[in-house]
């Protein structure tokens, strides 16, 4: 079975501050996604990533996947309070379902 | 974009009684969706895969026959919980996979579903 983990689980920050968050698992996938859910909401999906190495940059987010395609992170830049929500990541090998991460719940404080 | 659509948003019943979740792709076709259960501040639970025209394919520890799966179209799937208890008390979203492979899922926007 292949897992995700994310780390932190919590964060709690302040408007205006910066923040990373990460997914990681032993296992090697041909893509990730990260989504965020909102309270109520099914999960909506950010990004996908495919090559390692590969960075794409969605306004103040900054994804990154890592070289050896079994981790990535998620970088907020002036944290905003919209911006709260649980992040999920998510990651998917040819011919099996997507595996999804624990989540991690982020709250910015106005 | 794609859209996946789903009914009812919100539904409470009686103990023993069943409830019928319908999702929808709206402007593509779906050969397979994928139910979800998600409990308060935890992540998604994958609970089967429906496959158009065929039986859906549930995960471990998942009742076939108290949660019902038809996906009699290539746009509707239904997900009916029978004989409906309190602890069946959840959020349930669907998705889909409107490019394939690893683009990325679309979501429903759930349903919460309070057993009472």
């Amino acid at each position: 079975t292949q897992l995700l983990e994310q780390s932190p689980q919590f964060l709690s920050i302040q408007e205006g501050e910066n923040l990373t968050v990460y997914c990681n698992s032993s296992s090697v996938f041909s893509s990730l996604q990260w989504y965020r859910q909102e309270p109520g909401e099914g999960p909506v999906l950010l990004v996908t990533v495919v090559t390692g190495g590969e960075v794409k940059k969605l306004k103040r987010l900054t994804f990154q996947f890592g070289d050896a395609r079994k981790d990535s992170s998620l970088h907020i830049t002036a944290a905003q309070p919209g911006d709260t929500g649980l992040y999920l990541c998510a990651a998917h090998n040819y011919g099996q379902n997507f595996v999804f991460g624990p989540g991690t719940r982020l709250s910015v404080l106005p | 974009g794609a859209v996946v659509s789903q009914h009812p948003s919100r539904v409470i019943c009686k103990s023993g009684t069943s409830v019928k979740i319908e999702c929808r792709s709206l402007d593509f076709q779906a050969t397979t969706m994928f139910w979800y259960r998600q409990f308060p501040k935890q992540s998604l639970m994958l609970m089967a895969t429906s496959n158009e025209g065929s039986k859906a394919t549930y995960e471990q520890g998942v009742e076939k026959d108290k949660f019902l799966i038809n996906h009699a179209s290539l746009t509707l799937s239904t997900l009916t919980v029978t004989s409906a208890h309190p602890e069946d008390s959840s959020f349930y979203i669907c998705s889909a996979n409107p490019l394939g492979g690893g683009y990325g899922y679309t979501f429903g926007s759930g349903t919460r579903l309070t057993v009472v």
